[in-house]
């Protein structure tokens, strides 16, 4: 069974840039939750969506956008990238949105935002 | 403030011996606790999940408690490996969010 799949691996963007990630979860999930890492920093929660509705969000400005598409697959977009932006963005999916126990992540996409 | 607290520090630890890592959290009322593993370049990947309810949990060689008075959860790894070095990072579930530590970094010497 694959794991979750996160396109492009790495990335390296100049601010003003937009930039789209892309989430493959595993066969099966519905489930797909976003996070930015940043050194020092727990995960910090974006947006969560099931059966392509977003079901939760974090706080973060409106240039953090995501979408869901019917085979479960998830994009995020972030518009106007400034510095700060740089990170690691994860995605997890799992089977059910409550599903706690049963939550796997894919590798992640390093952004390098210049 | 809500906040969650992991050792920022490196833990070195000698092969063989047990590793306690720490989560003190204030200001939530978690329904659940979890820990996850973290290797550089790499997502978390999930090792143990323990509910208010539950005081102990056990998976191998790995132990959590969870003490919801002290609002502190431990994690240890007895006779520890080379291979447990990584990042293990703390979630609290609450109000069907999950909240993260910073994590605390494992460094087991051979």
């Amino acid at each position: 069974k694959a794991g979750v799949t996160q396109t492009p691996r790495y990335l390296i963007k100049t601010r003003g840039q937009q930039v789209t990630l892309s989430c493959s979860p595993i066969s099966g999930h519905r489930s797909v939750s976003w996070y930015q890492q940043t050194p020092g920093q727990g995960l910090q929660f974006l947006f969560e969506y099931f059966s392509e509705t977003q079901r939760n969000k974090g706080n973060f400005p409106g240039r953090f956008s995501g979408r869901q598409f019917s085979n479960s697959r998830s994009e995020m977009n972030v518009s106007t990238l400034e510095l700060g932006d740089s990170a690691l963005y994860l995605c997890a999916s799992t089977l059910l949105p409550d599903s706690p126990d049963l939550r796997f992540f894919g590798q992640g996409t390093r952004l390098t935002v210049v | 403030s809500q906040k969650i607290e992991q050792n920022s520090e490196a833990l070195n630890i000698q092969e063989g011996k047990t590793a306690t890592l720490t989560c003190n959290y204030t200001n939530y009322s978690p329904a659940y606790l979890q820990w996850y593993r973290q290797d550089p370049g790499r997502g978390p990947v999930f090792l143990l999940l323990i509910r208010e309810n539950e005081k102990e949990k056990r998976k191998e060689r790995l132990k959590v408690t969870f003490d919801t008075t002290l609002k502190q959860s431990l994690f240890h790894i007895t006779a520890s490996q080379p291979a447990d070095s990584a990042t293990y990072l703390c979630a609290l579930g609450s109000n069907y969010q999950l909240i993260w530590g910073a994590g605390t970094k494992l460094i087991i010497k051979p």
